[in-house]
């Protein structure tokens, strides 16, 4: 069955980067585009990338164009997305998930990132 | 950034009710529209994908419709488990953007 396992939990200080990894399995890793999404607390979606595991290409949304990096590693099915220069306001769930249909089908269950001084 | 605006922002239902969610995009997407449902302190679940699609495993109780820039979805007979908050998202083209959400509520 389809898993997308997500790292744990951060606490980081403003200024300060995030890496958060998604590990999938299930089914083959290089078929299926892996969309990125975040939610603040008490708010809704908000759509930050992909990345096309097969050959490595990745779209960001322009907001956060020069800070997002979602990068894959094949040997170990895994996507990593890094969030640098982060601010309160980058308090969130963060989700990766698979996009087949053309678009997600099916979603990690999150990691928690708090950004407090 | 195409803008998708759902409504209403929150409903309120008994079981058995046929409710309907609406999602208007602010330029025409043709059928790259999805539904996704969130309970309570959870990940989303997708629903429907191409506009009317339904997922693997989702209950025929569920279906979509539209095209262009109007969309809905219905919930035929509401069950305990539907009470959730359920987004649209666009995909016809970047950056994917997402309705504000319909909160579904007991009633």
């Amino acid at each position: 069955q389809v898993q997308l396992v997500q790292s744990g939990a951060e606490v980081k200080r403003p200024g300060a980067s995030v890496k958060v990894s998604c590990k999938a399995s299930g089914y083959t890793f290089t078929n299926y585009y892996m969309h990125w999404v975040r939610q603040a607390p008490g708010q809704g979606l908000e759509w930050m990338g992909l990345i096309n595991p097969s050959g490595g290409i990745t779209i960001y949304a322009q907001r956060f164009q020069g800070r997002v990096t979602v990068t894959r590693d094949t040997s170990t099915s895994t996507v990593h997305m890094e969030l640098s220069s982060l601010k309160s306001e980058d308090t969130a769930m963060y989700y990766c998930a698979r996009a087949g249909t053309g678009t997600v089908d099916f979603w990690g269950r999150g990691t928690l990132v708090t950004v407090s001084s | 950034d195409i803008q998708m605006t759902q409504s209403p922002p929150s409903l309120s239902a008994s079981v058995g009710d046929r409710v309907t969610i609406t999602c208007r995009a602010s330029q025409d997407i043709s059928n790259y529209l999805a539904w996704f449902q969130q309970s309570s302190g959870k990940a989303p679940k997708s629903l429907i994908y191409a506009a009317s699609a339904l997922q693997s495993g989702v209950p025929s109780r569920f279906s979509g419709s539209g095209s262009g820039t109007d969309f809905t979805l219905t919930i035929s007979s509401l069950q305990p488990e539907d009470f959730a908050t359920y987004y649209c998202q666009q995909y016809n083209s970047y950056p994917i953007t997402f309705g504000q959400g319909t909160r579904l509520e007991i009633k």
